[in-house]
This record gives structure tokens, C-alpha cells and sequence, in this order.
């Protein structure tokens, strides 16, 4: 099992250009997570998903968008990139709410 | 608002013991995870508890006491590749997780 996947891992961006960061896991697990980590904070919850079909805004969806259309990917969508989503973005699945959840690698992006 | 508090960093010497607490105010519990990460990597699952008390895993153990919004990460002969951070998270009553800035730890010889 390769478990949680991201692409690209490094990623530069000018502003107003838009990009998908891509999440896939193969542990057939219902619940689906975005964060960002910003240097000296706790990680910040962008958008999560329950299943196939259902999303839901987290702390700090502005300027971010997600699709669930299959249980194994949770892709996030960037449409106009701003200095402020300069960050680390890991997405992570779990079993279900109350289990422990499983990051992917993470994507490092800056927005100049 | 909610608010976990966690110190920002603590060194500890190769062998000791070390704990890191953990203090928060949230809408709701629903249990208190500990995740560990090292620099530029992603976080890794220590430990969850939801009741009151001690859950030992091996070198690692954690304590929990709801009624205090209190929670420790005691690290035993700790060794080298401990040096990380240690993230204090809280499940709230919406069943999301608000999480710590992060405790980075750094052993010395």
C-alpha cells in the first residue's frame, strides 16, 4: 500500500495562476482532509470530505475549492494564486472521524 | 474561541525523560490525538486518548484529564531520532481537529 500520495511536492506559482494539487490513498478510507502549516502554527483545516460526493468547508476555505467524485482522490483547486497561500499543504484520510489520519507527504508551494 | 497551548520548544539530553504539555479550551471534546513530525516531513500518529488517565506505548505515553482541558506526551529514554516536533491536536464537537502550534523538541548528547 503506497497509503496517502501528493503531487507535485514542490511547486512555484506566480500570482493570479491557478493549479490542482492532487491526493490520492488506497486505503479505502471515507474520510479525506486538506491543511495547510504555515511556520509556528497549528495546522489549519482548508476543506474535508465524508465520501464520494460530499465536501465541506473547514477553518480557511476562501480562495481554495476541492471535488470528491471517487473514494480514493480529494484533489484541491487554487484558481487565483495569492501571496497568502504561500504554505505547506498536507492532505491526509481517515477511517472514519474518531481514528487516527494519515498525511501524505505534503506539497510546498510559493506564490511570488 | 478554541485554543490549544503548547510550549514552543524544549531541549532534553539523550537518555532523559522529557514531557511535553498540552492545555486547551474547544467547543466540545471528542478525544486528544499526539502526532510527531519531523523537520519537512509529514506528521505520524503517537497516541489518541478520549478517557480520563495513562495509555503507555512503549517508550512513548500520554495522559489525559478532561475536566483540567489538560493532556501530557512523556517521552523515556529518549534518543536522537526523537528530535521533532510534537503536535497536540483536539477533536471538537463538530469532529474536527483543532491543532497545536507544535512543541519543537531538540536532544542533546
Amino acid at each position: 500500500n503506497a497509503g496517502v500520495t501528493q503531487t507535485p511536492k514542490f511547486r512555484i506559482l506566480k500570482i493570479g495562476q491557478s493549479m490542482t494539487l492532487q491526493c490520492t490513498q488506497d486505503m479505502n478510507h471515507n474520510y479525506m482532509y486538506w491543511y495547510r502549516q504555515d511556520p509556528g502554527m497549528g495546522l489549519k483545516l482548508i476543506y474535508y470530505s465524508v465520501g464520494a460526493g460530499i465536501t465541506d468547508k473547514g477553518e480557511v476555505p476562501n480562495g481554495y475549492n476541492v471535488s470528491r467524485s471517487t473514494t480514493e482522490d480529494f484533489p484541491l483547486r487554487l484558481e487565483l494564486a495569492a501571496p497568502s497561500q504561500t504554505s505547506v499543504y498536507f492532505c491526509a484520510s481517515a477511517r472514519d472521524s474518531h481514528n487516527e489520519q494519515f498525511f501524505g507527504p505534503g506539497t510546498r508551494l510559493t506564490v511570488l | 474561541g478554541q485554543n490549544i497551548d503548547q510550549p514552543t520548544e524544549m531541549t532534553a539530553t539523550e537518555g532523559a525523560i522529557v514531557q511535553i504539555n498540552c492545555t486547551y479550551q474547544t467547543s466540545g471534546f471528542n478525544g486528544l490525538f499526539w502526532y510527531q513530525q519531523h523537520a519537512g516531513e509529514a506528521p505520524t500518529f503517537l497516541s489518541y486518548n478520549v478517557l480520563d488517565g495513562l495509555e503507555e506505548k512503549g517508550r512513548f505515553s500520554s495522559f489525559l484529564s478532561r475536566s483540567k482541558g489538560y493532556s501530557y506526551l512523556l517521552l523515556k529514554e529518549l534518543q536522537m531520532k526523537d528530535s521533532a516536533s510534537y503536535l497536540c491536536a483536539v477533536m471538537d464537537s463538530n469532529y474536527q481537529l483543532i491543532w497545536g502550534a507544535g512543541t519543537k523538541l531538540i536532544i542533546k548528547p
